[in-house]
């Protein structure tokens, strides 16, 4: 079993609709929580970054933290077709070392 | 301020050759990291290096090795290449560590025939 696991997708919404990506772990020792964002032929980048259990919202964007179910959320109001990538998320313990899941692939249909 | 920058963007090799790759951090940016990204394995951790020292490492066999120099540019090295070894490599540069923001280069695409 993978330490951290991601719903490959692909995961087809209508633009506008809200969507919910996610992520367990077993690690429970993860305190540092990301979400990243990669377009074809790029890297990725950092869309929230969350530290131990709670929410966080930016915009948009509101990443979700429940350590006691150790599981992870981000969930994209208002969709665009421009929100169409690939969400890595990752998690670490304070030791430098990112645990990365293998990414949902988001397709949002104008 | 210029971002991560990573040479070649692309490179083809034959299995048994070795390649080297090049990385350019974010200026003011000490530690540097190296991925190996392939569509079934997600982004797999080869190693960090910071301020010249390598502080963490992944477990992916000796054929890897890196280096850092004083400038906080990065090469990674792969010797003895295998089919396998074709991914996307990701190189990504923080102030002071990986568990921090990260800033990820475009990657290089290597494919061995």
């Amino acid at each position: 079993q993978k330490e951290v696991e991601q719903d490959p997708g692909p995961l087809s919404v209508p633009e506008g609709a809200i969507v919910s990506l996610n992520c367990t772990y077993s690690n429970s020792a993860f305190q540092y929580f990301m979400w990243y964002r990669q377009y074809s032929r790029k890297g990725p980048e950092l869309l929230m970054y969350t530290y131990s259990s709670g929410n966080k919202e930016d915009g948009r964007f509101t990443a979700q933290v429940d350590k006691s179910s150790k599981y992870i959320s981000l969930f994209i109001r208002d969709s665009q077709p421009s929100d169409s990538a690939t969400y890595l998320c990752a998690m670490s313990e304070s030791n430098y070392q990112l645990i990365w899941g293998a990414g949902t692939k988001l397709i949002i249909k104008p | 301020k210029a971002g991560v920058t990573q040479t070649p963007r692309y490179l083809i090799k034959t299995r048994g050759q070795q390649v080297t790759l090049s990385c350019s951090p974010i200026s003011g940016h000490r530690s540097v990291s190296w991925y190996q990204q392939t569509p079934g394995q997600g982004l797999q951790f080869l190693f960090e290096y910071f301020s010249e020292t390598q502080r963490n490492k992944g477990n992916f066999p000796g054929r890897f090795s890196g280096r850092q120099f004083s400038n906080s540019r990065s090469e990674m090295n792969v010797s003895t290449l295998e089919l396998g070894d074709s991914a996307l490599y990701l190189c990504a540069s923080s102030a002071r560590g990986p568990d921090e923001k990260l800033f990820f280069g475009s990657g290089t695409q290597l494919s061995v025939l």
